[in-house]
C-alpha cells in the first residue's frame, strides 16, 4: 500500500515561515491535499490539488509537489496556526484514500 | 450550508457490534461520493471506507474488510458504517466526510467516539 511520511514536528517563531514535508513514492505525479486539525476539532482543507486553497484559507497557506516530496509552506506564522497537519492522496492502485503520519506544528 | 453529523457512537465490548450514521444536509446527498475516516486516540487520521453516489461501489481499507460495511440511503439523506467483530483498535473517533472520487474530502463532521472495551 502506499505510505506517505512527514516530520512528527515542526517548530517555528512567529512571522517565520513553516515548511512540511510529506514524503511519498513518486508524489509528484498525484494529487496532494493539506488539512489542518486542532485539538478536539475536525479537519479542515488548506491546499488541494498540490496548490490551490479553498475559499476562506489566506494566502499565507502554499504548496508545492515534486518528485517524491510534497511541501505544505505556511508563511508569517500566528500561534493561531499551530495544529497538526495531514497530507493526503489518492491512491488510484488500490482506490484508496491515504493519509500521511502528520505533523505537529509548533509556535514558538 | 453544508452539515454532517454523526451519531451512533458509544462503548461496545470486544467481538460487539455498532452502527453509526451520519445525517447530512445543505448539499445535493445523493451527487457526492461519502467516506469515513477515524481518527484513535492521540493518533493520525485513517481513512475506513468510500462510497460511490449510487452505492454501487465501496472500498474499504484492508483493516476493516470483511467486519464493516458502508452503506447509504440518498432518500434520508444518510450514510451508514455497520461495525461487526470490533477490536480494541478499533477505538476511535469517528468523522462522516463528504468527498468526490480521487478529490479531496471538503466538509467533516464532529465525529462519533466509538470506545471497543471490556
Amino acid at each position: 500500500s502506499y505510505v506517505l511520511t512527514q516530520p512528527p514536528s515542526v517548530s517555528v517563531a512567529p512571522g517565520q515561515t513553516a515548511r512540511i514535508t510529506c514524503g511519498g513514492n513518486n508524489i509528484g505525479s498525484k494529487s496532494v491535499h493539506w488539512y489542518q486539525q486542532k485539538p478536539g476539532q475536525a479537519p479542515v482543507l488548506v491546499v488541494y490539488d498540490d496548490s490551490d486553497r479553498p475559499s476562506g484559507i489566506p494566502e499565507r497557506f502554499s504548496g508545492s509537489n515534486s518528485g517524491n516530496t510534497a511541501t505544505l509552506t505556511i508563511s508569517r506564522v500566528e500561534a493561531g496556526d499551530e495544529a497538526d497537519y495531514y497530507c493526503q492522496v489518492w491512491d488510484s492502485s488500490s482506490d484508496h484514500q491515504v493519509f500521511g503520519t502528520g505533523t505537529k506544528v509548533t509556535v514558538l | 450550508e453544508v452539515q454532517l453529523v454523526e451519531s451512533g457512537g458509544g462503548l461496545v465490548q470486544p467481538g460487539g457490534s455498532l452502527r453509526l450514521s451520519c445525517a447530512a444536509s445543505g448539499f445535493t446527498f445523493s451527487s457526492y461520493w461519502m467516506s469515513w475516516v477515524r481518527q484513535a486516540p492521540g493518533k493520525g487520521l485513517e481513512w475506513v471506507a468510500n462510497i460511490k453516489q449510487d452505492g454501487s461501489e465501496k472500498y474499504y481499507v484492508d483493516s476493516v474488510k470483511g467486519r464493516f460495511t458502508i452503506s447509504r440511503d440518498n432518500a434520508k439523506n444518510s450514510l451508514y458504517l455497520q461495525m461487526n467483530s470490533l477490536r480494541a483498535e478499533d477505538t476511535a473517533v469517528y468523522y462522516c466526510a463528504r468527498c468526490q472520487y480521487s478529490s479531496p474530502i471538503d466538509y467533516w463532521g464532529q465525529g462519533t467516539l466509538v470506545t471497543v472495551s471490556s
